[in-house]
Formats: structure tokens, sequence, C-alpha cells
């Protein structure tokens, strides 16, 4: 199946910082990007996502960037809040059809 | 909230044994996946059917089974095979056509091996 990295693990900033969160992927025939956050003993939820026809979208603090060629894209958080804190998994979906999630980043916000 | 549900919540298994895993949605959604969650390691692709009567594994797929013979429902059963299954499952849903298919997860199950 398609091979997701995600880096890092875990990520720690200061309140009012930014965090960026970056994934590749394998699978050139790959089109649709989706990010997820879950938070402590909830499941996973959609909070931005990007088409492969596309090279960024933004959505008021979150964006997500995307670089086909080099098979790389990125979440964007900007001034970062508390309630930021969370696991966000990155996801592809590809050429089949199939979705496939990166290993997670655990943020952390400190206020 | 998201119209797929699984149970139960949690599950306990003695070794040995066979247990399944509900799945069910009213999204009318025609691809539906199963997610194995440890701690590090994400969401890991355990099985997942496009249309009824048809499914394919996963990265994980060894000690697991499915069934899809409803739209709405795709039960996961947990075999004495799989050696390691004390873990947290999720189910998710997605439209399957189109390219921005998002995927709507369940509330997961949470199966302790005793």
């Amino acid at each position: 199946g398609e091979n997701v990295e995600q880096h890092p693990s875990t990520l720690s900033v200061q309140e009012g910082d930014s965090a960026v969160i970056k994934c590749t992927y394998s699978d050139s025939a790959s089109n649709y990007f989706p990010w997820y956050k879950q938070e402590l003993g909830k499941r996973p939820q959609l909070i931005i996502d990007i088409r492969s026809n596309v090279g960024e979208k933004k959505d008021q603090r979150i964006a997500v960037t995307l670089n086909k060629t080099a098979k790389h894209f990125s979440l964007h958080i900007t001034e970062t809040q508390p309630e930021d804190s969370a696991v966000y998994f990155c996801a592809v979906k590809t050429g089949a059809n199939n979705l496939f999630f990166g290993t997670g980043t655990r943020l952390t916000v400190i206020p | 909230d998201g119209g797929i549900t699984q149970s139960p919540k949690y599950l306990f298994r003695k070794e040995g044994q066979n247990v399944t895993l509900s799945c069910e949605q009213n999204l009318n959604h025609d691809a539906m996946y199963w997610y194995r969650q440890d701690p590090g390691q994400g969401l890991r692709l355990i099985y997942y059917s496009q249309i009824v009567n048809d499914f394919q594994k996963g990265d994980i797929a060894e000690g697991y089974s499915v069934s899809r013979e409803k739209k709405e429902s795709f039960p996961l059963t947990v075999t004495s095979a799989q050696k390691n299954p004390t873990a947290f499952y999720l189910c998710a849903s997605s439209i399957g056509r189109g390219v921005r298919t998002e995927a709507f997860f369940g509330q997961g199950t949470r199966l302790t091996v005793v």
C-alpha cells in the first residue's frame, strides 16, 4: 500500500507560536490529502484537506501546502491556542480509492 | 454524530476466542474501512471495502476477517490467529467515489485480551 511518513511524532510550542507538521507519500497517483485531529478519547475528525490540483489551502488559522513533485504536504497552524493540543494525522487517498494515514503527531500547546 | 456507530465501546477477549466488532453507518457511503490504533503507530489499515460483497486486505490483515453483506454494515472479526489483538479499533466510512472522500469515524472499540 501507500507509504505515508509523518514528522515530528511529538511537538511542543508556546501559545501564540506556529506549528508545522510534515508528511511524505510514495504513490504519485495519490490525489487527495486530508488532515485529521484527534482529541483525547475522541474519534479523528477532518480539519482541512487539499486536492492534488491545488498547491495551498487556508482556513482561518490552519493551512495546508502540497508539493506534488516532491510528494510532500504540510499542515501549518498559526497563533496556536491550548485547544489546539491533540494528535494530528495526515492521510493520503490513493488512485485505488483507499485512505492511508500517517503515524500521527502529538501537539502540545503550552499556555 | 457522524452517522457511523461502533459497538461495543469496550470488549474483553479470552485467549483463543474469536470476537466480532460491529460497525454500522447510515450515511449511504459505499466505502468502509477498519483501522487499528496503537500508541505511537498511528492508524493502520486492516481491511477496506468499496462496495457490497467486496473487500480487500490492508497492511495488517493477518488474524482478522470481515464481511460486507449489506452497504450499512462492515463487521470485523478478530480471530485467535491474531497474536496481539489488544488495541483500539476504529471503523470509518466515506462516499468512495470522487476525489474528495472525507472519512467519518466511529467512536472506536477498545479490545483487551484477558
